[in-house]
């Protein structure tokens, strides 16, 4: 198991913008997964990336996984006020423990 | 098929009182996970059930917190007594083959 950081810590946008945030991890991954936690509510797991896919979309989530950089990207296409909230990855070594970073606090603004 | 539950989904006590959060899986799921949030900081890893047997409590902060699985099915999650710093919010998680977790919503604890 290891601990994703993801960058940058907090992001403002206007509703209808796209949002980029991004990940860097530090040994080798079987896969990546990307969470979302609305403000005092529970995490929900929003797309999972294995290490040999380079790209994966999910509705208006692209992720993208480039494991030479050892780093991933989510993008949030077309943002509403509804996407508000703190985003994790979280770096899979096969392993059972998921470790999380402090997460990017994604505000949309209306 | 239903989520992971947890209860309560928020609790006030004071600090030296007694709380013990409850977690129901997905059932069938044999692992079950502990997380906590506190106060806009990373999501903190606490412990890991494999069927009723833990696993990982590496990051149990002390022994003021205690886990338990009966039979490996709920899990329960007591913190006595607490103190201020124990306010977060405490996820809890199970899977089948570690891979893409269930969250439940998570309990929501403030010590005053």
């Amino acid at each position: 198991s290891q601990q994703g950081e993801e960058d940058p810590q907090a992001l403002s946008i206007q509703e209808g913008e796209n949002a980029t945030m991004n990940c860097s991890y530090k040994t080798s991954i079987n896969n990546l997964q990307w969470y979302r936690q609305n403000s005092g509510r529970g995490l929900v797991h929003l797309i999972l990336i294995r290490s040999n896919e380079r790209e994966k979309h999910s509705g208006r989530l692209r992720v993208t996984l480039d494991t030479s950089k050892k780093s991933s990207s989510l993008l949030i296409t077309a943002s509403r006020a509804a996407d508000t909230a703190s985003y994790f990855c979280a770096p899979g070594t096969g392993g059972f423990k998921t470790i999380f970073g402090a997460g990017t606090r994604l505000f949309v603004k209306a | 098929e239903a989520g992971v539950t947890q209860f309560p989904s928020h609790s006030v006590i004071e600090k030296g009182q007694t709380v013990t959060l409850r977690c129901d899986p997905i059932s069938g799921h044999d692992n079950l996970y502990w997380y906590r949030r506190v106060m806009g900081k990373e999501i903190k890893f606490l412990l890991h059930f494999v069927k009723e047997s833990k696993q990982d409590e590496s990051g149990m902060p002390n022994n003021r917190f205690l886990a338990e699985r009966t039979g490996g099915t709920y899990s329960t999650l007591k913190v006595q007594p607490a103190e201020l710093e124990d306010s977060g919010v405490y996820f809890c998680a199970s899977s089948q083959q570690g891979l893409g977790y269930t969250f439940g919503s998570g309990t929501r604890l403030t010590v005053v």
